[in-house]
């Protein structure tokens, strides 16, 4: 079974910076890695396929990168509704597995 | 428009059975797998189980085995999600999701989720 971590838990970030998230497999998954978005009482929302590929209608200051087990999500520019916790997903194994999400909030 | 609408989620005491359902449109039902996941209160999520466009293939995670089945109806686009002898740790708002293909890539549409609680 593949587990999932993420790095950091929490990342404060002022509107307008760039973040960085981290996201590590257990083993490899090749590129099969997905990342999701998901605000409060909301379901989350598909951002990246592939490691790297914006889903549609993904603005472009969302981007992916990665292959094996070490995968980044960068944000640049970060907008006000961009403050929520993202999940990373291995569909390369099963059980298909998310890492714990990391937590977006203002600085 | 891709729409999926959970229903079921109720009260239930431990030991207890639920059956959820996840009604589809905007799309061809019968050319997607579809998946459930579930996230506990204030947690992560959580893969559940996974059928096949056509269900003619099906897991789901070690935790549920054997307790939980997914099944489907393609002429009535639906998704469901038996629960039998369900316990506190099962918990959760549960959603059905999308796979992009026929059951084993990632999840492209999700519903709001049904909340399930299980009481002891």
């Amino acid at each position: 079974e593949i587990v999932m971590t993420q790095s950091p838990a929490t990342l404060s970030v002022s509107p307008g910076e760039r973040a960085t998230l981290s996201c590590r497999a257990s083993q490899s998954v090749t590129t099969n890695l997905a990342w999701y978005q998901q605000k409060p009482g909301q379901a989350p929302r598909l951002l990246i396929y592939g490691a790297s590929t914006r889903a549609t209608g993904i603005p472009a200051r969302f981007s992916g990168g990665g292959s094996g087990t070490e995968f980044t999500l960068i944000i640049n520019s970060l907008q006000s509704e961009d403050f929520a916790v993202y999940y990373c997903q291995q569909y390369n194994n099963w059980p298909r597995a998310f890492g714990p999400g990391t937590k977006v909030d203002m600085k | 428009q891709v729409q999926l609408v959970e229903s079921g989620g109720d009260v239930v005491q431990s030991g207890r059975s639920l059956r959820l359902s996840c009604k589809a449109s905007g799309f061809t039902f019968r050319s997607y797998g579809m998946h459930w996941v579930r996230q506990a209160p204030g947690k992560g999520l959580e893969w559940v189980a996974v059928i096949w466009s056509d269900g003619s293939d099906r897991y789901s995670t070690d935790s549920v085995k054997g307790r939980f089945t997914i099944s489907r109806d393609n002429s009535k686009n639906m998704l469901f999600l038996q629960m039998n002898s369900l316990r506190a740790e099962d918990t959760a708002v549960y959603y059905c999701a999308r796979d992009r293909g026929s059951g084993s890539y990632f999840f492209d549409y999700w519903g709001l989720g049904t909340l399930v609680t299980v009481s002891s």
